[in-house]
């Protein structure tokens, strides 16, 4: 098993443009996260979905939106990218119960110029 | 404002010393306090957990010790070896979508 994967591993983004971070899970999970890891900040959650095709908002959203067509992916989009976005980007997936733990990607390094 | 206090953000231990760890949190409802090792280039991964029905838990050399009066945990890692070298990240939870609220992180250095 993969477990989490994240697509790709390293962008250069100028300010304004777009992309989109991809998340995916091969161990049947219903819950899936992204998180923003900044400096001396912890890891910080942007978006969230307990199943496919639902997503709520974290604690710092602003700025992104996401998506989850299928279960076993989770799409974080930066519609006009800015510096202050600058930032590691983890996803995260876990099962359909409390207390669990939660296995995470290898991350993307996202820079905005 | 973060949920999830801890300190010290750096740590320096030399090899076979005790490394402690100190989380403290203000939410009352948190029931579930993981702690999260990563090593650079890696993303985070479960070290051990608690949940504050009990005092201390205890794996190998890592142990959790849980103050619920106080509302503060902490890691100790004993005998403390270079490969322990990483940062770590406490965390708090409530019965919510297994949300995680993270602490700032402790970058640990084992010199050997």
């Amino acid at each position: 098993n993969a477990g989490v994967t994240q697509t790709p591993k390293f962008r250069v983004l100028k300010t304004g443009q777009s992309m989109t971070l991809l998340c995916a899970q091969d161990m049947n999970h219903e819950y899936m996260y992204w998180y923003r890891q900044d400096p001396g900040m912890g890891l910080r959650l942007i978006h969230y979905s307990v199943g496919e095709g639902t997503t709520a908002k974290g604690e710092v959203p602003d700025g992104y939106n996401v998506s989850r067509l299928k279960k076993q992916n989770f799409l974080l989009g930066l519609e006009s990218a800015a510096p202050s976005q600058t930032s590691v980007y983890f996803c995260a997936s876990s099962y359909r119960t409390t207390y669990n733990e939660q296995f995470f990607g290898p991350g993307t390094r996202l820079t905005v110029l | 404002q973060q949920q999830v206090k801890q300190s010290p953000q750096s740590l320096i231990v030399q090899k076979g010393g005790i490394s402690i760890i100190n989380c403290a949190y203000e939410n009352t409802a948190f029931d579930y306090f993981p702690w999260y090792q990563q090593f650079p280039g890696k993303g985070p991964a479960l070290l051990i957990a608690i949940r504050p029905d009990v005092s201390e838990k205890k794996e190998g050399r890592f142990t959790i010790s849980f103050n619920k009066s106080a509302k503060q945990f902490s890691l100790h890692i004993m005998d403390s070896q270079p490969g322990d070298s990483a940062t770590y990240f406490c965390a708090a939870s409530i019965d919510d979508f297994n949300k995680f609220y993270f602490g700032s992180g402790t970058k640990l250095n084992v010199k050997p």
